[in-house]
């Protein structure tokens, strides 16, 4: 069975620019999560997704980031205009209705 | 809200050493909690889980106790081994809020290196 893919695996920008993130889930998989890893951290929550729809988003700043799980499968995570306390492993995780949350490999974001 | 605390790191062990990981937390209710682990390049993976008190988790050598009392889930192993080394994260979920909706709350992790 294939695992959450993410891309890309890394991500240099400049402060201002502009990013997103692409995530994958495991086939069959309604619940999505994207997480916040800053470094010496454990990852934080920005935005819950069951099908196509945002459960929690409360932790998610909205003047700049954005996601979206339009069919209910792919997601896209974006962040527009990026600060340099971006910097941080931005994590997708899905889970089945048992609820055990499945990590993928994580994306990488450098803000210089 | 709610919080999870780990044992600062890094861990530096010997190849067969006893590992103890401490973890404390402050939920409100009875939470499920778990241990999970990031090797190097990779993402977290569930390494164990305890649903209620008194509940042992143990996968791969690794244990932890849901102790309420003390608000505790340590991590222990026998003997480790040089391809334990990762990063380990206690974390605590809250309750199930519907269709396959937990939400996780870690620690900061606890970097652990054996070395042969």
């Amino acid at each position: 069975e294939a695992g959450v893919a993410q891309s890309p695996r890394y991500k240099i920008i400049e402060k201002r620019q502009s990013v997103a993130f692409w995530c994958n889930p495991i086939s069959g998989h309604a619940t999505l999560y994207w997480y916040q890893q800053i470094l010496g951290q454990g990852p934080k929550l920005l935005i819950q997704f069951q099908n196509n729809g945002v459960v929690d988003d409360s932790q998610l700043p909205k003047d700049r980031f954005s996601a979206e799980r339009l069919k209910g499968v792919d997601s896209t995570l974006k962040i527009q205009p990026a600060k340099l306390e971006d910097s941080a492993v931005y994590l997708c995780a899905s889970s089945p209705p048992s609820g055990e949350q499945y990590f993928g490999p994580g994306t990488r974001l450098t803000v210089t | 809200g709610n919080s999870v605390t780990q044992m600062e790191g890094p861990v530096t062990l010997s190849e067969e050493a006893f590992l103890t990981i401490n973890c404390t937390y402050t939920a409100t209710g009875y939470p499920s909690l778990f241990w999970y682990v990031q090797y190097p390049g990779e993402g977290l993976q569930l390494l164990l889980k305890a649903t209620k008190a008194d509940d042992k988790g143990s996968n791969k050598g690794f244990e932890a106790t849901y102790r309420k009392e003390t608000t505790s889930f340590h991590l222990e192993k026998g003997s480790v081994q040089v391809s334990d080394s990762a990063v380990y994260f206690c974390a605590l979920s809250d309750g199930y809020s519907g269709a396959g909706s937990y939400q996780l709350t870690f620690g900061k992790g606890t970097k652990l290196s054996v070395i042969p």
